[in-house]
């Protein structure tokens, strides 16, 4: 069964520093894996996706890289601003299996 | 503006009154899932269609019903609540079921059981 895990849990850091955040997946059999920002009380915006062919999708600032064969992504986040500050929630999407299989995320807070 | 909306956002009820969380999408997206998100258990998927009159299970189905009669509407029952589902529940859709689609979540509902 696939699991996901996001490293690290939680991470404050400075604005204006780049940052990478850590997911990785025990089953490389996966169609995609997307990024997701989730602010406290909220729902789950898409950041990115990146289907399993691929090695890296970018929006703005944030840059995704997919390492499949040895199950790992990477969320880099460039020149950190406190309205970054949120949940990060990794998610694959695994062959043979319905719906998400999702990490339980890395809470950043960026101080200003 | 395309979207998947859920109502009510929020909901407190009582053990045993039940109660239907609705969702809908205006994407005409065939594939429709209901997660619940918990501390330290992140997201887990309770139901899934693939398309309308098609349901199944996903990892958390007890004490959960859905019904998926028209295309853009996916509601999750709760036939007689407890305090354990007191949760975040999200729906989510994507165009087709093949994992290969991005998928569009709504803002969520979050349920309170006493």
């Amino acid at each position: 069964k696939q699991e996901v895990t996001q490293i690290p849990a939680a991470l404050s850091v400075p604005e204006g520093e780049n940052l990478v955040l850590n997911c990785s997946f025990t089953d490389s059999a996966i169609y995609n894996l997307q990024w997701f920002r989730q602010d406290p009380g909220k729902g789950l915006t898409s950041l990115l996706l990146i289907q399993s062919s691929q090695r890296e999708q970018t929006s703005g600032r944030l840059n995704a890289s997919l390492d499949k064969s040895s199950g790992r992504s990477t969320l880099y986040i460039a020149a950190s601003q406190p309205g970054d500050s949120a949940t990060y929630l990794c998610a694959v999407s695994s062959w043979g299996a319905d719906g998400l299989t999702f990490g339980k995320g890395t809470h950043l807070i960026i101080q200003p | 503006e395309a979207q998947v909306t859920q109502n009510p956002r929020y909901l407190i009820t009582v053990t045993g009154k039940k109660l239907t969380v609705t969702c809908s999408q205006n994407m005409n997206h065939e594939y429709m899932s209901w997660y619940r998100q918990d501390p330290g258990l992140g997201l887990r998927q309770i139901y899934y269609s693939m398309n309308v009159e098609v349901t199944d299970k996903g990892d958390v189905p007890e004490g959960y019903k859905v019904s998926r009669k028209e295309k853009r509407n996916f509601p999750l029952i709760l036939e007689s609540p407890s305090p354990n589902q007191t949760s975040l529940y999200f729906c989510a859709s994507s165009l087709r079921a093949s994992g290969r689609n991005e998928q569009f979540f709504g803002p969520g509902t979050r349920l309170t059981v006493l």
